[in-house]
């Protein structure tokens, strides 16, 4: 069974600071994994997709990269800005289900 | 391109009572997964449908159980609703009859309070 862990459960930074955002899973044999932001109450909005065989993804102030062997992912926001707080949930794609971290609910501080 | 829809928004069901939730898929999507995701947690997967069968399920009760229509609109119900299952439901399309390398995408959710 698929474990995704995400750490830190909170992280709180002043505004203009880079966030760097963990996401670990127990099994490799994933397609592909996906970042999402998530605010209260509400959907999800995805972020990046990474697939298995890439190392990296990027999107504006997003980075994303994946190092599958390892079981790793990370997300860096380069400088956060208040609208960036919200939960940030990493989800792994393995057989057509997405199993999901608890999230990481970030603060950014004006 | 209307993404992903879901109803209701809210509902307020009591212990016992059955619901019935609803999603229409992004157009072009063939495919439809339930989560269930409870507060401070991040989503579970209920069940997943394709050609309008269930083609994969989570660990969840045959209380949960869904439906796939001709449109590939779905509807998730359940029956004899416990406290627990207060939740926001969420629903995601995506087309792996394409490739299964697609992106998922996701509705606002239905949040459910069981009292």
């Amino acid at each position: 069974k698929q474990e995704v862990t995400q750490i830190p459960a909170a992280l709180s930074v002043p505004e203009g600071e880079n966030l760097v955002l963990n996401c670990s899973f127990t099994d490799s044999a994933i397609y592909n994994l996906q970042w999402f932001r998530q605010d209260p109450g509400k959907g999800l909005t995805s972020l990046l997709l990474i697939q298995s065989s890439q190392r990296e993804q990027t999107s504006g102030r997003l980075n994303a990269s994946l190092d599958k062997s390892s079981g790793r992912s990370t997300l860096y926001i380069a400088a956060s800005q208040p609208g960036d707080s919200a939960t940030y949930l990493c989800a792994v794609n393995g057989d057509y289900k997405l199993s999901f971290g608890a999230g990481t609910t970030v603060t950014v501080r004006a | 391109d209307a993404g992903v829809t879901q109803s209701p928004t809210h509902l307020i069901k009591t212990r016992g009572q059955q619901v019935t939730l609803r999603c229409s898929p992004k157009s072009g999507h063939d495919t439809v997964s339930w989560y269930q995701q409870a507060l401070g947690q991040g989503p579970q997967f209920i069940f997943q449908y394709y050609e309008e069968e269930e083609r994969q399920r989570g660990n969840f009760p045959d209380r949960f159980s869904g439906h796939q229509f001709p449109n590939y609109s779905s509807e998730l119900n359940v029956n004899a609703l416990l406290l627990g299952d207060s939740a926001l439901y969420l629903c995601a399309s995506s087309s792996p009859s394409v490739t299964i390398t697609d992106t998922q995408y996701f509705g606002p959710g239905t949040r459910l309070t069981v009292l």
